[in-house]
């Protein structure tokens, strides 16, 4: 099945910097790839997807670029405010199958 | 309102006993599907389920059961066999007609086995 491994487990940024968490995927039929975000004691939130026919995409501060021949895909998080701290999960999919990393937890610091 | 519910949302049980967790979700959605969350082991999938009467086996289904008998209602029962039961269960659903788009989570059932 689909192994998804994600990197780092922690990432402590100071506000205003960048922040970027790596994923990899094992099944080259993988063909959708979310992140979501779950703060403290809520659910998780979907807060970028790509497909694998897009190599990035882009949503204000965040964006998503995805490489299907090394098949792994990253977030980044630019220009990072306090309510960016939370718990990150990237995810891949192959038919309906959805697949999630362990996690990220980023602290940013006032 | 419009959502997914699970329940019990905290749940105790001896060992050797079989547990069902409740997902119920009036979105009219087609997808659902099990999670168990750990920490520092992320979300692993248990069931899902694309249609009514239909389920697949997930990452982690050894010592999981489900049934999809209805479109609104997924069921998970945690057995006997499932040697590390204790862990925090959410249970999502997701629109029906493609492969993608957002996941809507529930509220999570925390279980213990003791």
């Amino acid at each position: 099945g689909e192994n998804v491994e994600q990197h780092p487990s922690t990432l402590s940024v100071q506000e205003g910097d960048s922040a970027v968490i790596k994923c990899t995927y094992s099944d080259s039929a993988s063909n959708y790839f979310p992140w979501y975000k779950q703060e403290l004691g809520k659910r998780p939130q979907l807060i970028i997807d790509i497909r694998s026919n897009v190599g990035e995409k882009k949503d204000q501060r965040i964006a998503v670029t995805l490489n299907k021949t090394a098949k792994h895909f990253s977030l980044h998080i630019t220009e990072t405010q306090p309510e960016d701290s939370a718990v990150y999960f990237c995810a891949a999919q192959r038919d309906y199958k959805l697949s999630f990393g362990a996690g990220t937890t980023v602290t940013v610091r006032a | 309102d419009g959502g997914i519910t699970q329940s019990p949302k905290y749940l105790f049980r001896k060992e050797g006993q079989n547990v069902t967790l409740s997902c119920e979700q009036n979105l009219n959605h087609d997808a659902m599907y099990w999670y168990r969350q750990d920490p520092g082991q992320g979300l692993r999938l248990i069931y899902y389920s694309q249609i009514v009467n239909d389920f697949q086996k997930g990452d982690i289904a050894e010592g999981y059961s489900v049934s999809r008998e209805k479109k609104e209602s997924f069921p998970l029962t945690v057995t006997s066999a499932q040697k590390n039961p204790t862990a925090f269960y959410l249970c999502a659903s997701r629109p029906g007609g493609g492969d993608t788009g957002e996941l809507f989570f529930g509220e999570g059932s925390r279980l213990t086995v003791l």
